[in-house]
């Protein structure tokens, strides 16, 4: 079975910058979720998606960040304009509906300079 | 709200045996799960206790008691690929909340 896919692995950008990431979860995963990881902190949850409705997205700078799950199966989390409190590993999971057993991708590791 | 606190650090030799803890303050309670992470990797899931008592996984054993608020990980016959860093976590509403996290270092 294949895993939570995420693209980019690593990116750079200047503050102010704008930058997306994406996300293919497991398949038949109904659930979904971004988290940001900040060095040496467990997992923050950004938003959670329940097919393609939003459930909780009450830690989400909504003035800053945003993200969507169109058809209910990939999802992209876009952050405009980036500021240096950013720099992150920002991390995919993806869970079955109403199991707690999260599965997460790889992250991707943003760095704002 | 909720939060789950563990010790920042643990340290112990191959084949030993370490338990880390987890402490939580929840208005609500389901259950306790924990996951692995190794460095620059992904968290990776180990258990989920919905009860009370001990629920074992190979060299892996996760404990809840819901009176006392706590829990723990244990990990026997340690190896060098256990270090890593160990989070509990806590559903909470519609929505999973990770601890403090504690980085196990495993010395040869």
């Amino acid at each position: 079975e294949a895993g939570v896919a995420q693209s980019p692995r690593y990116k750079i950008i200047e503050k102010r910058q704008s930058v997306a990431f994406w996300c293919n979860p497991i398949s038949g995963h109904a659930t979904l979720y971004w988290y940001q990881q900040i060095l040496g902190q467990g997992p923050k949850l950004l938003i959670q998606f329940q097919n393609n409705g939003v459930v909780d997205d009450s830690q989400l700078p909504k003035d800053r960040f945003s993200a969507e799950r169109l058809k209910g199966v990939d999802s992209t989390l876009k952050i405009q304009p980036a500021k240096l409190e950013d720099s992150a590993v920002y991390l995919c999971a993806s869970s079955l509906a109403g199991s707690w057993e999260q599965y997460f991708g790889p992250g991707t590791r943003l760095t704002v300079t | 709200g909720q939060s789950l606190e563990q010790p920042s650090e643990v340290t112990a030799v191959e084949g030993a045996i370490v338990q880390i803890n987890c402490t939580y303050q929840t208005s609500g309670f389901y259950g306790l799960s924990w996951y692995q992470q190794h460095d620059g990797g992904a968290p990776t899931f180990l258990s989920y206790n919905a009860l009370d008592g001990l629920e074992e996984t190979g060299r892996f054993s996760s404990f809840l008691s819901r009176s006392d608020s706590y829990g723990y990980l244990l990990l026997q016959e340690l190896q060098m690929k256990d270090s890593a860093s160990y989070f509990c976590a806590a559903p909470w509403t519609d929505k999973l909340i990770f601890g403090t996290g504690t980085r196990l270092q495993v010395f040869p």
